[in-house]
């Protein structure tokens, strides 16, 4: 089946540290993005790629990185910057980046700050 | 600029009887709209799309929307509640010109079902 996978589906991370939110999709899709959703505000762009080797930042990327190395994998990491890591973060792609492209989420990643 | 607007952060209705979620938007060019319901602690799943055809737009699990360009109004509609429709909903706009095609997400409505 096609679609979208994220992994791990709970992560906890100490303060001070940096982790990576895995982001695999097996649909052919150029274009892949990360959002970030707490509570009452919606989904908040952090990173968007529209093709490989090519990634532009969104509203949130303060704290946030990403690489695009493979069509397939848009991983993101949360550096120790990022001071308020907790929440769910969701991962889309969309055939690209245009007017009539729904996205397609992975199933989410809920970190946790201990 | 582009803007998305749910005007209810919370609905709820009775098992069997209809449903209404509101969306405006605010955009200077021709939009794309979205629907999407995301199910507690899972990923979003589109729900139907408007893309400049037929304005009124039928999706999965009997929900429909009309997009009403003189309102800048995209609301969604059930006609029959069901259990199983108890989740977060999503509206969704997109710039057809003069904008960089980044969705814009409004912040959500959780639609709650009594039996």
């Amino acid at each position: 089946d096609g679609g979208i996978t994220q992994s791990p589906k709970y992560l906890f991370r100490k303060e001070g540290q940096n982790v990576t939110l895995s982001c695999e999709q097996n649909l052919n899709h150029d274009a892949m993005y990360w959002y970030r959703q707490d509570p009452g505000q919606g989904l908040r762009l952090i990173y968007y790629s529209q093709i490989v080797n090519d990634f532009q930042k969104g509203d949130i990327a303060e704290g946030y990185s990403v690489s695009r190395e493979k069509k397939e994998s848009f991983p993101l990491t949360v550096t120790s910057a990022q001071k308020n890591p907790t929440a769910f973060y969701l991962c889309a792609s969309s055939m690209q980046v245009g007017i009539y492209n729904e996205q397609f989420f992975g199933p989410g990643t809920r970190l946790t700050v201990l | 600029a582009q803007s998305v607007t749910q005007l209810d952060s919370h609905v709820s209705v009775s098992e069997g009887t209809p449903v209404l979620l509101r969306c405006n938007y605010s955009s200077s060019y021709s939009p794309s709209l979205f629907w999407y319901v995301q199910h507690p602690n899972k990923g979003l799943q589109l729900l139907l799309k408007y893309t400049s055809a037929a304005t009124l737009v039928k999706g999965i699990n009997g929900f429909e929307a009309e997009f009403k360009k003189s309102e800048t109004s995209f609301h969604l509609t059930k006609p029959s509640a069901h259990m199983s429709d108890a989740a977060e909903y999503f509206c969704v706009v997109i710039l057809t010109s003069g904008g960089s095609y980044i969705p814009t997400f409004g912040r959500g409505t959780s639609l709650i079902v009594h039996p």
